[in-house]
């Protein structure tokens, strides 16, 4: 069965310093990845997705991320944070049939 | 120029009532899908349609009805509200129900059950 795990509930950064996020997937089968961000009392938003066509991935806003396959993880980054990435950030693994399992979500706070 | 709309964005009622959430989305895809996302926020999917046909139905109580007049649309009806159903309904809807597929969302629907 597919799942994903995100290390860390709450991460918090200094606006202009790098974000990281971490996601770690289990699957039984070359997944499909994504991140998406979900901005206070809004709807969720794709940020980047890995179809398996090449494992660093550029999505919006300056995010992306890295598929690596020897650690299962699918970390994303970003190299400064603005005031306006604070956000929940989910990462989800596609399911066969298009159902999407979701992280349980990090909160991204950031500091001016 | 919405791309997958809800109505209505919040939604407070009591106990007992019977109550409906209506998505439509302009995408022109075939496939639709409704998610909850609790207190916590974590978010899992309910049900899915493609072409008006039910392709996922997860173990949602029987009180949850999803409704395809066409395959721009999906409604979902909840019969007989509790206290537990209180959470955010995501609609959202894909090209196909395929591996790769991305899901637009659309900005939920916040219910509240007094």
């Amino acid at each position: 069965a597919q799942s994903v795990t995100q290390l860390d509930s709450h991460v918090s950064v200094s606006e202009g310093t790098p974000v990281l996020l971490r996601c770690n997937y289990s699957s039984s089968y070359s997944p499909s990845l994504f991140w998406y961000v979900q901005h206070p009392n809004k709807g969720l938003q794709l940020l980047l997705k890995y179809t398996s066509a090449a494992t660093l991935v550029k999505g919006i806003n300056g995010f992306e991320a890295e598929f690596k396959k020897s650690e299962t993880s699918f970390h994303l980054t970003k190299p400064s944070a603005h005031m306006s990435d604070a956000a929940e950030y989910f990462c989800v693994v596609d399911n066969q049939g298009g159902k999407l399992i979701f992280g349980q979500g990090t909160e991204l706070s950031v500091k001016p | 120029d919405t791309a997958v709309s809800q109505t209505p964005k919040y939604l407070v009622t009591q106990m007992g009532n019977d109550k409906s959430i209506k998505c439509e989305q302009n995408l022109g895809h075939d496939t639709m899908y409704w998610y909850k996302q609790d207190s916590k926020k974590f978010l899992k999917i309910m049900f899915s349609y493609n072409n008006k046909e039910l392709i996922i139905n997860e173990t949602v109580p029987n009180r949850f009805s999803p409704k395809s007049p066409d395959k721009a649309h999906l409604n979902l009806h909840i019969n007989s509200l509790e206290l537990g159903d209180s959470a955010v309904y995501f609609c959202a809807s894909s090209h196909q129900a395929e591996l790769q597929e991305t899901q637009y969302f659309g900005p939920g629907t916040r219910l509240l059950v007094l």
